[in-house]
């Protein structure tokens, strides 16, 4: 079956790089996902991969996906107080119609 | 271009009593789509559509009901309310061939 686990909490200064963390079970997946939840918002997608990518680049955003060890991370480069949210990783499959898995979301908390 | 609107933003109901959450898009997105987000558990398939006349069952469907008689609409019954159906409830949208959804702002459901 389907299971996305990530890190409940993760705490960083104002400058430094932050690194959120998803492992998945199920290797068919065709497109992996970030989103971005603010309080009281809905989710903003920041970022997606294709599956048979290693890595993409989008200005301060860096996702690196290790499909051997069913591994994803993202990475913020320079984080600022605004980056404080809910970090959600996402799966979706061939066939799946609009039908994502979500990680069970990961707390960010920047510190001046 | 409104996108994905919800409505109530709010709602407390009593053990039994039955509702309707709506939900409305504006950007003729093919696909819609119900979540519900539990702390701890990321957000879960309740009901999606692939296009008007057509629902199928997500992740966690007992409880709820839908339609989609038109493209714009897909509202969520709750039958008959429970405790357990207290959460945030997401509507999302999704183009037939695109990658991302859009997701409206979340209806705060409180079942006492």
């Amino acid at each position: 079956g389907e299971d996305v686990e990530q890190s409940l909490f993760l705490s960083v200064r104002e400058g430094d790089s932050s690194v959120i963390n998803c492992t998945y079970t199920d290797s068919s997946s065709t497109y992996l996902y970030w989103y971005k939840q603010e309080p009281g918002a809905g989710l903003q997608l920041l970022t997606y991969i294709f599956s048979n990518m290693d890595m993409k680049q989008d200005q301060r955003l860096t996702v690196l996906l290790n499909k051997k060890d069913k591994h994803l991370s993202l990475r913020i480069a320079d984080t600022q107080t605004g980056d404080s949210a809910i970090y959600f990783c996402a799966e979706s499959f061939t066939g799946g119609g609009n039908k994502l898995t979500f990680g069970t979301g990961t707390q960010l908390k920047v510190e001046l | 271009n409104a996108g994905v609107t919800q409505t109530p933003k709010f709602q407390v109901l009593k053990t039994g009593q039955s509702m309707t959450l709506q939900c409305a898009q504006d950007m003729n997105h093919e696909y819609m789509s119900w979540y519900r987000q539990d702390p701890g558990m990321g957000l879960r398939l309740i009901h999606y559509s692939v296009g008007a006349g057509i629902t199928d069952q997500g992740e966690v469907p007992n409880g709820y009901n839908v339609s989609r008689s038109t493209t714009e609409d897909f509202p969520l019954r709750l039958l008959s309310a429970a405790p357990s159906q207290t959460s945030v409830y997401f509507c999302a949208c999704k183009p037939g061939q695109g990658t991302e959804q859009y997701f409206g702002p979340g209806t705060r459901l409180t079942v006492t």
